[in-house]
């Protein structure tokens, strides 16, 4: 069965610290994608980054990063020099054959001034 | 690029009432989802639609909800009658496809109080 686990209910940094969120999932596929969405207090859910199960180079876009390891299911993102508009709850999701998204729980991110 | 509408943003009802949510996704977008997220946790898929057919609702309380999507572009969301465990906040999502690959755009979502 399919599963995401984000361990880290909340994590609360001061600003400009560099902060890593925690995504560990599971799935039978060796073809899935795994996203991260930012859903801001606003609400809405903001797309993120997509990422297959055949590309396991880190990606980086600019105080954003995520690193991939299949050989313990993780896809963890780091945030470099936090800001308090990165407050928001994460989440990361999973979508492997059965075409559902799977979603994990969320973290909730808190920067403090 | 208009993003995915909702409305209302938020709704208020009692217990046993019936209330509906309207949702117009992303301009050519064929896939379009319903979720429920209850605070504190991650989005639960109620229904998925490509075109105007139903792909996935097998999560959707059917004997309290239905949904549809006429013409293959705006759908409503209804719930009759209204519990106060659905208090909540209804989120409609569209994307290009329902490949594996695709992500899906959010609606600021519509947040619902049943008292």
């Amino acid at each position: 069965a399919q599963k995401v686990t984000q361990a880290q209910t909340e994590i609360s940094v001061v600003e400009k610290e560099d902060v890593t969120l925690d995504c560990v999932y599971e799935t039978r596929d060796t073809t899935y994608y795994l996203f991260w969405y930012k859903q801001p207090p606003s609400g809405e859910l903001v797309f993120l980054i997509r990422r297959n199960s055949f590309d396991e180079q880190n990606e980086i876009s600019g105080r954003y990063s995520w690193n991939f390891q299949k050989s313990t299911s993780s896809f963890n993102f780091t945030i470099t020099a936090s800001q308090v508009v990165d407050s928001a709850v994460y989440f990361c999701a999973l979508r492997d054959s059965n075409y559902q998204l799977i979603w994990g729980a969320g973290t909730k991110l808190i920067i403090k001034p | 690029e208009a993003g995915v509408a909702q409305s209302p943003r938020y709704k208020i009802i009692e217990k046993r009432q019936s209330v509906a949510f309207w949702c117009n996704p992303i301009s050519g977008h064929a896939t379009l989802y319903w979720y429920q997220q209850i605070l504190g946790q991650g989005p639960k898929l109620l229904i998925q639609f490509q075109n105007n057919g139903v792909v996935d609702d097998s999560q959707l309380p059917k004997d309290r909800f239905s949904a549809e999507r006429l013409k293959g572009v705006d759908s409503t969301l209804k719930i009759q009658p209204a519990k106060l465990e659905d208090s909540a906040v209804y989120l409609c999502a569209s994307s290009y496809g329902g490949r594996m690959n695709t992500e899906a755009f959010f609606g600021q979502g519509t947040r619902l109080t049943v008292v």
